[in-house]
């Protein structure tokens, strides 16, 4: 079954400590995204990676790191998580970054940061 | 940075009556997509628009482009209760100093009462 999947789905942390959420797909996907989505503002990109060790900064970048040594796979990094960072985080993957095609998301990771 | 905006935020309907979401890009847009994503779910893809004054319809769902590639709608007629959910717009830029990044609207979200 194609799918993108995160992992975890739920994490409560402390302010400080750093974390991982693990982002990958099986589709062969080049592109893929983080987003995080917070009431009444949608969904912002984070960053993005338009294929292995090829990454950019999406609109609210700072805080987060990312890497792509590998296709399928895309973490996401909080070196030193801040309350703000409490949010819902997707992960997306699509075949293309030009004009035809989809996003895949996977099923979202809930961050809460204290 | 470009931006979509999207209205309205919030839209309870009645079982049957119609429902529209429309977005604005402040930049011309080469394409936009349409998600929708249920309660407690991730976003899913609908359609991607992409030439100038498009129109595609999915059964009871119309999606509009408009003639200046600059704005969208969607329009739900005679909605049903599983349409409840949050409905997205995402339009995509090219342009010299940044890659093809995808900025997706603030969301509508629909509530049918039955």
């Amino acid at each position: 079954e194609a799918q993108v999947t995160q992992n975890p789905r739920y994490l409560i942390t402390v302010t400080g400590k750093k974390l991982t959420v693990t982002c990958s797909q099986n589709m062969n996907h080049e592109y893929m995204s983080w987003y995080r989505q917070d009431p009444g503002l949608g969904l912002r990109q984070i960053y993005y990676s338009m294929n292995v060790e090829v990454t950019d900064k999406g609109d609210v970048p700072e805080g987060y790191k990312v890497s792509r040594k590998e296709k399928r796979n895309f973490p996401l990094i909080l070196e030193s998580p801040s309350p703000n960072q409490t949010s819902l985080y997707f992960c997306a993957s699509s075949s293309r970054t030009g004009f035809t095609y989809e996003q895949y998301f996977g099923p979202g990771t809930r961050l809460t940061v204290t | 940075g470009q931006q979509v905006m999207q209205i309205p935020q919030y839209q309870h309907v009645q079982e049957g009556e119609d429902f529209t979401t429309y977005c604005n890009s402040s930049t011309t847009l080469s394409n936009i997509q349409w998600y929708k994503q249920r309660p407690g779910g991730h976003p899913v893809f609908l359609i991607q628009l992409v030439k100038s004054g498009e129109v595609k319809k999915q059964k009871r769902l119309t999606f509009q482009f408009g003639e200046a590639k600059k704005n969208s709608s969607l329009h739900i007629t005679a909605t049903q209760t599983t349409d409840v959910g949050t409905y997205f717009c995402a339009g995509r830029i090219f342009s010299s100093g940044s890659a093809r990044q995808l900025t997706f609207g603030s969301g509508t979200q629909l509530t049918v009462l039955p």
